[in-house]
């Protein structure tokens, strides 16, 4: 076990809808990073947060949008669902000493968006 | 664009076999990562490379910079190895993680 854990673990959504998912990191870590990994295929990077700034985003549009708070756990938000959401959202926390280096990644379970 | 590319797509192998994984990346990818994903979506992190050679039980992961060439290996294989295998490219800024399709390994008994 990891000790990062994303909620919800499934959901189902309606096309137009927004969907917040949420990630809690591991203790001690204090960069978030979100991927998105449709079915049958790798995870693509969608953004990362360090220190509660986004540092570093994918090719994904603008109605994908983070936070992360003072407890450096997360939030992805996505507005104007489309059927092409469907997929695995996962996280995950490192520890990023200085910038560019950063530590090893531990993840959650994931969260599973269908988009009807 | 970094890029990550990994061979094979798929495996099978015997119990008790040596198995190797390879991947290659582009330039502008400092370290990378061996990752481990079971069905159900959950990954697991294996190793962390910038350089060298890293061993956990009877995993190894090597890393060759110079060519930008990584593999993983798996001595001794049991069937509860038996998952995809997934190497991922971090970006010298530290962000941007670069996945490989990933490699399915069966492992019969």
């Amino acid at each position: 076990e990891t000790g990062v854990t994303q909620s919800p673990t499934h959901l189902i959504k309606t096309r137009g809808q927004q969907v917040t998912l949420r990630c809690s990191s591991q203790s001690g870590h204090n960069t978030v990073s979100w991927y998105q990994q449709a079915l049958g295929q790798g995870p693509q990077f969608i953004f990362q947060y360090y220190r509660e700034e986004e540092n570093g985003r994918g090719n994904f549009p603008p109605r994908f949008s983070g936070l992360q708070f003072p407890n450096y756990s997360s939030e992805l938000n996505v507005n104007a669902l489309e059927l092409d959401d469907s997929a695995l959202y996962l996280c995950a926390s490192s520890l990023m000493v200085l910038a560019g280096e950063n530590g090893e990644l531990f993840f959650g379970e994931g969260s599973r968006l269908t988009v009807l | 664009k970094n890029e990550v590319e990994q061979s094979p797509q798929n495996l099978t192998a015997q119990e008790g076999e040596f198995i190797t994984i390879n991947c290659s990346y582009s330039v502008g990818i400092s370290a990378l990562h061996w990752l481990q994903q079971h069905p159900g979506g959950g990954i697991v992190s294996l190793f962390m490379l910038s350089s060298g050679k890293k061993k956990h039980g009877r995993l190894i992961a090597t890393i060759n910079i110079q060519e930008k060439h990584s593999s993983l290996h798996i001595t001794a294989s049991h069937p509860r190895d038996s998952a995809v295998y997934i190497c991922a490219g971090q970006e010298t800024s530290g962000s941007r993680l670069t996945f490989g399709e990933g490699t399915q390994l069966t492992v019969n008994p």
